[in-house]
């Protein structure tokens, strides 16, 4: 089955320490997303990309980096830099038909906390 | 650059009573405006999508949304309230990036309670 892989689910970062979020999908999506969901305030949007080795920040990019070496990955990092990165991280992906954007696909998700 | 706003971050309905979650948005150009619903420990799932075809979209669980250009609006609705309803709601808005590439933006999310 086609789908979006988000690894791991549960995850736990250390002071001053970097860590990498995957995201994974087999839908041959040209265009994928990072969004970091906290309560209240929606879905926002941290990177996407829609070719290989090309990327856009997003609204909240500072301390974050991502990759896209290969269309079927976009995984995230977040850096010391990021001084709150507790949250829920959700990778999406997304083809266009006619011109016209096609819907969303997301993961399960990874929730990122602070030790 | 586009926006979305949900007027409303809580709604409470009785069960059998109809169901409206407000959306509006800012766009330069012809959007396409989707709304996704989350249920409690579930990943998002798209209800309906408007993208430029019928003005009145139906989408699934019985919801629809009324595309009105006049008022920048897509309201959320449903004649009667589930309790499998109950869930967190958000619209989005398509946004065409200045490098010419495509990205979506969500409303801030309504809560959906409904009471037995």
């Amino acid at each position: 089955d086609g789908g979006i892989t988000q690894s791991p689910k549960y995850l736990f970062r250390k002071e001053g320490q970097n860590v990498t979020l995957s995201c994974e999908q087999n839908l041959n999506h040209d265009a994928m997303y990072w969004y970091r969901q906290d309560p209240g305030q929606g879905l926002r949007l941290i990177y996407y990309s829609q070719i290989v080795n090309d990327f856009q920040k997003g609204d909240i990019a500072e301390g974050y980096s991502v990759s896209r070496e290969k269309k079927e990955s976009f995984p995230l990092t977040v850096t010391s830099a990021q001084k709150n990165p507790t949250a829920f991280y959700l990778c999406a992906s997304s083809g266009v038909a006619g011109g016209a954007l096609e819907k969303l696909f997301f993961g399960s998700g990874t929730q990122l906390s602070v030790l | 650059a586009q926006s979305v706003t949900q007027l409303d971050s809580h709604v409470s309905v009785s069960e059998g009573t109809p169901v409206l979650l407000r959306c509006n948005y800012s766009s330069s150009y012809s959007p396409s405006l989707f709304w996704y619903v989350q249920h409690p420990n579930k990943g998002l799932q798209l209800l309906l999508k408007y993208t430029s075809a019928a003005t009145l979209v139906k989408g699934i669980n019985g919801f629809e949304a009324e595309f009105k250009k006049s008022e920048t609006s897509f309201h959320l609705t449903k004649p009667s309230a589930h309790m499998s309803d109950a869930a967190e709601y958000f619209c989005v808005v398509s946004d065409l990036a200045w490098s010419g590439t495509y990205k979506y933006i969500f409303g801030t999310g309504t809560r959906l309670k409904v009471l037995a």
